[in-house]
């Protein structure tokens, strides 16, 4: 089967830097998503790694270490447009499965 | 580009009516999937196609049916809707490359009365 384990929720300050984990079981991998989600709005592509090693895109950061099947998004310079919800997902072939999301939230 | 569309962006429906929510996309990718998102949970995936003419499906699938008679275009029927059908619908793409991700749709928002 395949399972995905991320926080529930978590708190920042404007300006801060937070990091949100991502652990995974699953029988094939192929890749590791993030995506934002803004209450109401659809999910929004912000990284994939297919590979070890880290992506950086503007203030957006992420890593993969598949022999951990472990892997994170960094968030630098917070910003309140940065609240919203944060699902990892994990590539298997033709799949793609999610985590339950991991809320932020931030504050002034 | 348009990237995906769904169509309606919201309904009502009655216990027992049925619709059809369309999924388009102009991104030439080959994978398409239809995902279900409650309140404060993830997505949950109901029926996907790997290819035009193809459907299988996923998690969730009783209550559904699909169709992909093109490839631009992927289906999401409920023939008999009932309120546990009471979501927002996500359709999303990808392509052939395993090196990519998917791409969401804006989603439909369905109440089931």
């Amino acid at each position: 089967g395949q399972s995905l384990e991320q926080p529930s929720e978590v708190t920042a300050v404007e300006g801060a830097i937070v990091q949100i984990n991502c652990t995974y079981q699953t029988s094939g991998f192929y890749g590791l998503s993030w995506y934002q989600q803004h209450d109401g709005g659809a999910p929004t592509f912000l990284s994939y790694n297919a590979l070890d090693g880290l992506e950086e895109t503007g203030r957006f950061s992420s890593f993969l270490s598949r022999s951990d099947s472990y892997g994170y998004l960094l968030l630098q310079e917070l910003q309140m447009k940065d609240s919203a919800s944060y699902f990892c997902a994990v590539r298997n072939f033709n799949k793609f499965y999610f985590g339950s999301g991991t809320k932020l939230n931030v504050k002034p | 580009n348009a990237g995906v569309t769904q169509t309606p962006k919201f309904r009502v429906l009655k216990t027992g009516q049925s619709m059809t929510l369309l999924c388009a996309q102009d991104m030439n990718h080959e994978y398409m999937y239809w995902y279900r998102q409650d309140p404060g949970m993830g997505l949950r995936l109901i029926h996907y196609s790997v290819g035009e003419g193809t459907t299988a499906k996923g998690e969730v699938p009783d209550g559904y049916n699909v169709s992909r008679l093109k490839k631009q275009n992927f289906l999401l029927g409920l023939e008999s809707a009932a309120p546990s059908q009471t979501s927002v619908y996500f359709c999303a793409t990808a392509g052939l490359s395993l090196q990519e991700t998917q791409y969401f749709g804006p989603g439909t928002r369905l109440l089931v009365l």
